[in-house]
């Protein structure tokens, strides 16, 4: 059975940081593209950030919403993928899915961990 | 970006009819390998999104048959057959054809 675990959310300031953390199983984690989506309360989806898997380069990308203040990473020995969210702002207040991809679609999904920005 | 969008934004459905949700890219979203990456996915209330369509017309593992997808380059089409009351959410459209994924804005499917 394939579970996608998020954890980590919570409330934070302005300028703050947060690291969430995603834990999967029933799949193989290590050829698998994992990605964030996220949704703010009431709207819709929005992609974050990927990661490949090492044999396709490992490389990651960012939304341009939040370049240069996430930083996403994979521990493929704990089959767990990161989100480090730094200098974090209102509008980063959203539900964080963590994903997986195949094909160019987000095949698995969690059920999401809660982020709050507020003073 | 590429922009996707959805029509219509709410859809009030009576049951065992048929339902028809369309999603327009901003360009065209067949990538250099030749593929269009053009995915389904249903947000049932409180719940997280699940994928239930892939490049256009490839239904995921355990969604039932009544969902299909169809159209090509930039118009691109999810039909249900007989709207059952567990359809009732919202659907998108992604593209993951070019970086950044995009969704489009979803729509409500409801029962009337």
């Amino acid at each position: 059975e394939v579970q996608v675990v998020e954890s980590g959310g919570g409330l934070v300031k302005p300028g703050g940081s947060l690291r969430l953390s995603c834990a999967a199983s029933g799949f193989i984690f290590i050829n698998t593209w994992m990605s964030w989506v996220r949704q703010a309360p009431g709207k819709g989806l929005e992609w974050v950030a990927r990661i490949k898997s090492k044999n396709s380069g490992g490389t990651t990308d960012y939304a341009t919403p939040v370049k240069g203040r996430f930083t996403i990473s994979r521990d493929d020995s704990k089959n767990t993928v990161y989100l480090q969210m730094n200098s974090l702002k209102s509008e980063d207040t959203a539900v964080y899915f963590c994903t997986a991809e195949n094909f160019y679609s987000l095949y698995y999904w969690g059920q999401g961990t809660p982020v709050t920005v507020s003073s | 970006d590429i922009v996707m969008t959805q029509t219509p934004l709410s859809s009030p459905v009576t049951l065992g009819q048929p339902a028809s949700i369309s999603c327009r890219s901003s360009q065209s979203l067949v990538q250099s390998d030749g593929n269009t990456y053009l995915s389904w996915l249903q947000q049932r209330p409180g719940q997280p999104p699940r994928l239930l369509i892939y490049k256009i017309s490839n239904r995921f593992s355990g969604v039932p048959d009544r969902f299909s997808g169809s159209g090509a380059g930039t118009d691109f089409t999810l039909k249900i057959s007989r709207v059952e009351a567990e359809d009732v959410g919202v659907y998108y459209c992604m593209q993951g054809t070019q970086l950044p994924y995009t969704f489009g804005q979803g729509t409500k499917l409801e029962i009337k």
